[in-house]
């Protein structure tokens, strides 16, 4: 166990939606990271929040968004969804501000029907 | 640009046997690498890492990678597989702070 806590650990829902993932850090750790895992895409990185702030961007789309909240919990909104999102998300947490050693959490899959 | 390339999409030893997981790297910069395992339904496990310290590292359950820059290379070994191990494993580079993903690795151990 990583320490890294996801919710829910499965979402099924239809295009068009709006959907939340949730994510709370190990104890201690200040940043929060996002990643996507499909079969045709792999593993992608997606966002990464150090103490609230945004600090590192990288694939993700417009119709995500992400953010971090004081108690360091981070959520990330899924909108207008389409088939192709459907993926396994991942959050990763670390202590550090740049990327370092990341401890993953168990994911939440993603299902868009 | 910076790239990971994971050679071999699939390795199947028996158990008892070595683990030989390939990986190459292409970065401008002097990367950081780790090594991550994914077992079924479950979230990436850091194995190893590599920081510019020593070029062989070793990490969790039997398993170590040597640095080789001459080689652009960070392959994984373990001298002797266990069913546990069969998982997938992936290479990670983690250069001017862009962090990359090779393909994976997936691992299958033939009792």
């Amino acid at each position: 166990d990583s320490g890294v806590t996801q919710t829910p650990k499965h979402l099924i829902t239809a295009t068009g939606q709006r959907v939340t993932l949730r994510c709370s850090p190990r104890s201690g750790d200040l940043s929060v990271y996002w990643y996507q895992q499909s079969l045709d895409q792999g593993l992608q990185f997606l966002i990464q929040y150090y103490n609230g702030e945004e600090r590192a961007k990288g694939n993700i789309l417009e119709r995500f968004s992400a953010q971090q909240f004081p108690d360091l919990h981070s959520e990330l909104n899924l909108s207008s969804l389409e088939l192709g999102d459907s993926a396994l998300y991942f959050c990763a947490s670390s202590v550090a501000e740049g990327f370092y050693e990341q401890y993953f959490g168990p994911g939440t899959r993603l299902t868009v029907t | 640009a910076q790239s990971v390339t994971q050679l071999d999409s699939h390795v199947s030893v028996s158990e008892g046997t070595p683990v030989l997981l390939r990986c190459n790297y292409s970065s401008s910069y002097s990367p950081s690498l780790f090594w991550y395992v994914q077992h079924p339904n479950k979230g990436l496990q850091l194995l190893l890492k590599y920081t510019s310290a020593a070029t062989l590292v070793k990490g969790i359950n039997g398993f170590e990678a040597e640095f080789k820059k001459s080689e652009t290379s960070f392959h994984l070994t373990k001298p002797s597989a266990h069913m546990s191990d069969a998982a997938e494993y992936f290479c990670v580079a983690l250069g001017n702070e862009k962090l990359t993903f090779g393909t994976g690795t997936r691992l299958t151990i033939i009792p």
